[in-house]
C-alpha cells in the first residue's frame, strides 16, 4: 500500500536557523513526489515536483531532494514568513491518485 | 491568472440539513479532485474527475456523499443529513493531465464547514 510518513510533525526554529523536513514514502512505481506549503485557512500552494532519485530543486530558501526512499526539504537562513505546514505527497505508477503526509508545521521566531 | 475559486468560504449549518459545496477550476484543467482535511489529519482523497470519463467514486465516506462535475468545468460536492463528524475543510483540486509526466494539483482555499 503507498504510503507517506512525514517527521517531525512540528518543529520551531530560530531566524536563520537552517533545518531540513523529511517525506518517507512507499509507492509502486514513483511517478512524482510534489512539496506543498500550506498557510493556516488556505490551500496548500505547490512547491516542487520531483520526479527521479538524484533530482533536486531549489526556490529561495528552500530546497528539495529526493532518494528511493525519502525526500528532504532544505530550509537554509528561515524567516518568520516561513512559517506554515509544509506537505508531502506522491503519486504513484498507473494510478491518478495523489497520496498526502501529514506535514510538518514549521515556525520560525524572530 | 485566475486560481481554483471555491465557495462558500465558510459553512455553518445545522445536523441533518443538506449541503452544497462548489468548485470553479483553473480553465483548461481537466482533471478535478475533492479532498477532506480534518485537523491533524492529511488530505483525504474523496473523488476523482477526468475529461468524460467516470468519476472515481472510491473515496467518498457514505452514499450521503456525491459529487458531479458539469460541462467538464465546475463541480459541485454535496452531503445530505449532514453529521457532525462531516466537520472539516472540504478542499478542491485542479491539474493538466500529461501525458509522460505528472502536474502538480492546484488547491482552492477551501469551504470550512461545521455542523452544529
Amino acid at each position: 500500500e503507498d504510503q507517506v510518513t512525514q517527521s517531525p510533525e512540528a518543529l520551531r526554529l530560530q531566524e536563520g536557523e537552517s533545518s531540513s523536513l523529511n517525506c518517507s514514502y512507499t509507492v509502486s512505481g514513483l511517478r512524482g513526489l510534489f512539496w506543498y506549503r500550506q498557510d493556516p485557512g488556505k490551500g496548500p500552494e505547490f512547491l516542487f515536483t520531483l520526479y527521479s532519485a538524484g533530482e533536486e530543486k531549489e526556490k529561495e530558501r528552500l530546497k528539495a531532494t529526493l532518494t528511493k526512499k525519502e525526500s528532504f526539504l532544505h530550509i537554509t537562513a528561515p524567516k518568520p514568513e516561513d512559517s506554515a505546514t509544509y506537505l508531502c505527497a506522491v503519486q504513484g505508477g498507473g494510478t491518478y491518485k495523489y497520496i498526502f503526509g501529514t506535514g510538518t508545521r514549521l515556525k520560525v521566531l524572530a | 491568472g485566475a486560481g481554483v475559486s471555491q465557495s462558500p468560504s465558510n459553512k455553518v449549518t445545522e445536523k441533518g440539513k443538506d449541503v452544497e459545496l462548489r468548485c470553479d477550476p483553473i480553465s483548461g484543467h481537466t482533471a478535478l479532485y475533492w479532498y477532506r482535511q480534518s485537523l491533524g489529519q492529511g488530505l483525504e482523497f474523496l473523488i476523482y474527475f477526468q475529461g468524460n470519463s467516470a468519476p472515481d467514486k472510491s473515496g467518498l465516506p457514505s452514499d450521503r456523499f456525491s459529487a458531479e462535475r458539469t460541462g467538464g468545468s465546475v463541480s459541485t460536492l454535496t452531503i445530505q443529513r449532514t453529521q457532525q463528524e462531516d466537520s472539516a475543510v472540504y478542499l478542491c483540486a485542479s491539474s493538466l493531465v500529461g501525458t509522460e509526466s505528472n502536474q502538480p494539483q492546484h488547491f482552492g482555499d477551501g469551504t470550512r464547514l461545521s455542523i452544529l
